[in-house]
């Protein structure tokens, strides 16, 4: 079985510039979730999606972060415009449904300069 | 906001022997899961303990779980040095939506 896939894995850019990060879940996974992980932090959920729609999005900074899950299967997360304590590891991850083991992509490591 | 803490922060043992992190939570959860991140990578499911469970064994991982204490144990037996990693408490919970949310992390290093 194939795992949660994720591109670019490294990301530079500079301040107020936009980026997006892909991510393609496990075929079947309902429930799709993206997470910011801060260097010496554990993971920050920033908003997850039941097939197509929105289950869960109140830690996503919505003025500057948007996500969307094409036809209930892959994601993007785009950023508009980085800040620099956007540096951090964005991480996808997917489930068969809610309160289920949730598995990981290698995940985006971004660094805003 | 952080649900579960790990502790200690950071563990050094020797290969061979056993490692033990814990992880207290706050409020009342369906599940507990323990992950582990090498260095640079995703995340890798370790093990979910569920509520109405007490203990759960994978190979040579044990974990624990007392809802009364609202804490866990996750020990590493014979440990070697690939199980040196970061390794995460993360508690669900209805009342979080089926969302999980981390703690801060144990890291661990096997010398060997």
């Amino acid at each position: 079985e194939a795992g949660v896939a994720q591109s670019p894995r490294y990301k530079i850019i500079e301040k107020r510039q936009s980026v997006a990060f892909w991510c393609n879940p496990i075929s079947g996974h309902a429930t799709l979730y993206w997470y910011q992980q801060i260097l010496g932090q554990g993971p920050k959920l920033l908003i997850q999606f039941q097939n197509n729609g929105v289950v869960d999005d109140s830690q996503l900074p919505k003025d500057r972060f948007s996500a969307e899950r094409l036809k209930g299967v892959d994601s993007t997360l785009k950023i508009q415009p980085a800040k620099l304590e956007d540096s951090a590891v964005y991480l996808c991850a997917s489930s068969w449904g809610r309160q289920e083991t949730q598995y990981f992509g290698p995940g985006t490591r971004l660094l805003v300069l | 906001s952080q649900q579960g803490e790990e502790d200690p922060q950071a563990l050094s043992i020797q290969e061979g022997e056993n490692a033990t992190m814990n992880c207290s939570y706050k409020t009342s959860i369906n599940n507990l899961q323990w992950y582990r991140q090498n260095s640079g990578r995703g995340l890798v499911h370790l093990i979910l303990i569920r509520s109405n469970e007490r203990e759960k064994h994978s190979g040579r991982l044990r974990v624990t779980l007392d809802t009364s204490k609202k804490s866990s144990s996750l020990l590493i037996t014979a440990s070697r040095a690939a199980d040196t990693a970061s390794y995460f408490c993360a508690t669900g919970s209805v009342y979080q939506g089926g969302k999980l949310i981390f703690g801060q992390g144990t890291e661990l290093s096997v010398k060997p």
